[in-house]
């Protein structure tokens, strides 16, 4: 079955630097990729999500990398600050619509002001 | 709108007894998921309905673990004779269920502590 490890297990940025969150995939089959932030004591809200046949995405301070060869994927957040602080989830599936993700262990960014 | 909640948000019980969690999609998704969190992890797949039907139940730890889903919409996780080890998040995420139209919305969760 698909394997998703993530790293850094937690990140601490300054106020408007930049961060970078990366994962790597197992199985070659998967194809959609999304990102969630979670909040302390809520349930993760998508934040941006990419499909296999594309290689970036962007939508204003948040990207997304996809690299179907090396099965890596990274979320890239520009401009941090301080209520970017939560943590983020990287997740895979086969997309066919309906399917189950498998996530990763989840990366604790502190923004600090 | 509403989106997807959860009932309760906390539950606390002893070790042998039975709980049964409660999910409320969005109006209108086909497709519903159980996940598990344990603290410091990220979310486990347990089950997903599409519509009534249980169309992967492959999570379910054991079977101690049942979820139904009779008219489509609310659903419910039931756990027998729960362990210390069930204690985590359970959380619940319904979509549309049609290609292109993936997105998982997640629930706040239910909090299950089992003394």
């Amino acid at each position: 079955g698909e394997n998703v490890e993530q790293h850094p297990s937690t990140l601490s940025v300054q106020e408007g630097d930049s961060a970078v969150i990366k994962c790597t995939y197992s199985d070659s089959a998967s194809n959609y990729f999304p990102w969630y932030k979670q909040e302390l004591g809520k349930g993760p809200q998508l934040i941006i999500d990419i499909r296999s046949n594309v290689g970036e995405k962007k939508d204003q301070r948040i990207a997304v990398t996809l690299n179907k060869t090396a099965k890596h994927f990274s979320l890239h957040i520009t401009e941090t600050q301080p209520e970017d602080s939560a943590v983020y989830f990287c997740a895979a599936s086969m997309n066919t619509g309906f399917q189950k993700l498998v996530f990763g262990t989840g990366t604790r960014l502190l923004v600090s002001p | 709108g509403a989106g997807v909640s959860q009932t309760p948000s906390n539950k606390v019980t002893e070790k042998g007894k039975y709980v049964e969690l409660r999910c409320d999609p969005i109006s209108g998704h086909t497709a519903l998921y159980w996940y598990r969190q344990s603290l410091g992890q990220g979310p486990e797949f347990l089950i997903y309905f599409q519509g009534t039907g249980a169309a992967d139940d492959s999570g379910l730890p054991n079977d101690r673990f049942f979820a139904v889903r009779p008219e489509g919409s609310v659903s419910t996780l039931k756990i027998q004779r729960t362990e210390r080890g069930d204690s985590a998040v359970y959380l619940c995420a319904s979509s549309l269920g049609r290609l292109g139209q993936e997105t998982q919305y997640f629930g706040p969760g239910t909090r299950l502590l089992v003394l």
